[in-house]
């Protein structure tokens, strides 16, 4: 079972309405999680990255949120526009040794006119 | 002024042959790392290299070679390659590696194996 699990696989919402994301996670102990943001036929670009310490973060129109008790996170995407279309990614980092990164499957987000 | 560069974008081949897919970073950072994402987007890593040295190896298949010449390149070898090799294959790099840092991916190479 993966460790970091996305919610809603993909949805479709219209242009200027809002849109929350959800991503759940077991990694334990955790170190930090962040949203990627793909655009179809490139890499993912980091959106935010948030510790353990810290609830909310903001970037632009995209708002990340944290609650590390229930190991849950979420990114809000305000006023949707049309490049917003793309997939989001969770990615959850654990506190090791070596590298360990978990990787959600993603949200894949259409924004219609 | 490119970041994380792959080449060739794309690569069409026949099942058995071998190819090797390049990756070049002018971030300076210390890892680089090989990820396949298939059909379905699950971005999975397959290697990572930290200054050259090999860190992390996920059962991937031995045909896969990963080669770093120095901390700035990251190649990737397949030999006698499979239908199920078929996927997007991204490089990425990051400052250093165990405390998940950003890592910052290329454009990826987009590998059909006929």
């Amino acid at each position: 079972k993966n460790q970091v699990e996305q919610s809603p696989q993909s949805l479709i919402i219209l242009e200027g309405k809002n849109c929350t994301l959800q991503c759940n996670y077991t990694v334990s102990p955790f170190s930090n999680l962040r949203w990627y943001k793909q655009d179809t036929g490139r890499g993912p670009v980091s959106l935010t990255i948030m510790t353990f310490s810290e609830n909310t973060k903001s970037n632009g129109r995209y708002t990340a949120t944290l609650d590390a008790d229930t190991k849950q996170s979420s990114l809000h995407i305000t006023a949707s526009q049309l490049s917003d279309s793309a997939s989001y990614i969770c990615v959850v980092s654990a506190f090791s040794n070596d590298y360990k990164l978990s990787f959600g499957a993603g949200t894949t987000v259409t924004v219609r006119a | 002024d490119t970041a994380v560069s792959q080449t060739p974008k794309y690569l069409v081949t026949q099942m058995g042959n071998d190819k090797s897919i390049k990756c070049e970073q002018n971030l300076g950072h210390d890892t680089m790392y090989w990820y396949k994402q298939d059909s379905k987007k699950f971005l999975k890593i397959m290697f990572s290299y930290n200054n050259k040295e090999l860190i992390i190896n996920e059962t991937v298949p031995n045909r896969f070679s990963p080669k770093s010449p120095d901390k700035a390149h990251l190649n990737l070898h397949i030999n006698s390659l499979e239908l199920g090799d078929s996927a997007v294959y991204f490089c990425a790099s990051s400052p250093l590696t165990g405390k998940g840092e950003t890592q910052y991916f290329g454009p990826g190479t987009r590998l059909l194996v006929l």
